[in-house]
């Protein structure tokens, strides 16, 4: 069954950097698209990024556009968020999602367990 | 990105049946079917209940079922049942934002 297991998340002071990874299994990765979804404590979901399977491209978040990047291994079936000069406002569960269908981006069916990151100096 | 209006709460007694709206414009709902729910229950991943407006993925009870008009999409709940208590958000293809996606504002349904 399809498997994604996030890891990387912790305690970061404001301005440093933190590396998530998202380990997945049970599908053929490199057929997805795949992307993080971020939730603050009380709050909604917001899209943090996505990048597709097989050009590559990378779509981000207005909030996050510029301070993360997302990135992905197609051999070691990984996806990877490198976030730099983090806020106190990127506080969150970092999601790692699949899309319901291969080729498509339009619903996500697939869900890690979610990764805390917390902001604070 | 601004996001999808939904109603912050919703309430029903079980067995009754109740509806979650998610208000988007023409760039949105209003001109793309890609319009998908999810359910999410506290300390919980969210879960996909409706993609493309009104299909069901597998797994998930037919008392779920999604419509859209105009620029309004929504989630109908029918024979609501105590576990379908959860945060509910909406999300929508949204045509020339610098973002492709928006997620709606989340409603929280209670079963009374």
């Amino acid at each position: 069954q399809v498997q994604l297991v996030e890891s990387g998340g912790g305690l970061v002071k404001p301005g440093g950097s933190l590396r998530l990874s998202c380990a997945a299994s049970g599908f053929t990765f490199s057929d997805y698209y795949m992307g993080w979804i971020r939730q603050a404590p009380g709050k909604g979901l917001e899209w943090v990024a996505y990048i597709s399977h097989t050009t590559g491209a990378m779509y981000y978040g207005d909030s996050v556009r510029g301070r993360f990047t997302i990135s992905r291994d197609n051999i070691k079936n990984s996806l990877h968020l490198h976030m730099d000069r983090l806020r106190a406002g990127d506080t969150a569960v970092y999601y790692c999602a699949r899309p319901s269908l291969s080729r498509s981006s339009s619903s996500w069916s697939h869900w890690g367990q979610g990764v805390l990151v917390t902001v604070s100096s | 990105q601004s996001a999808l209006t939904q109603p912050a709460s919703v309430s029903g007694s079980p067995g009754q049946s109740i509806t979650v709206s998610c208000t988007g414009t023409s760039d949105d709902i209003g001109s793309y079917d890609l319009v998908s729910w999810y359910q999410q229950h506290p300390g919980r991943s969210p879960r996909l209940m409706i993609y493309d407006v009104t299909e069901r993925p597998s797994g998930v009870s037919n008392r779920f079922s999604g419509s859209k008009s105009g620029n309004t999409a929504s989630l109908t709940i029918s024979g609501l049942q105590a576990e379908d208590e959860a945060d509910y958000f909406c999300c929508s293809y949204a045509y020339g934002r610098t973002f492709p996606y928006v997620f709606g504002t989340g409603t929280k349904v209670t079963v009374l």
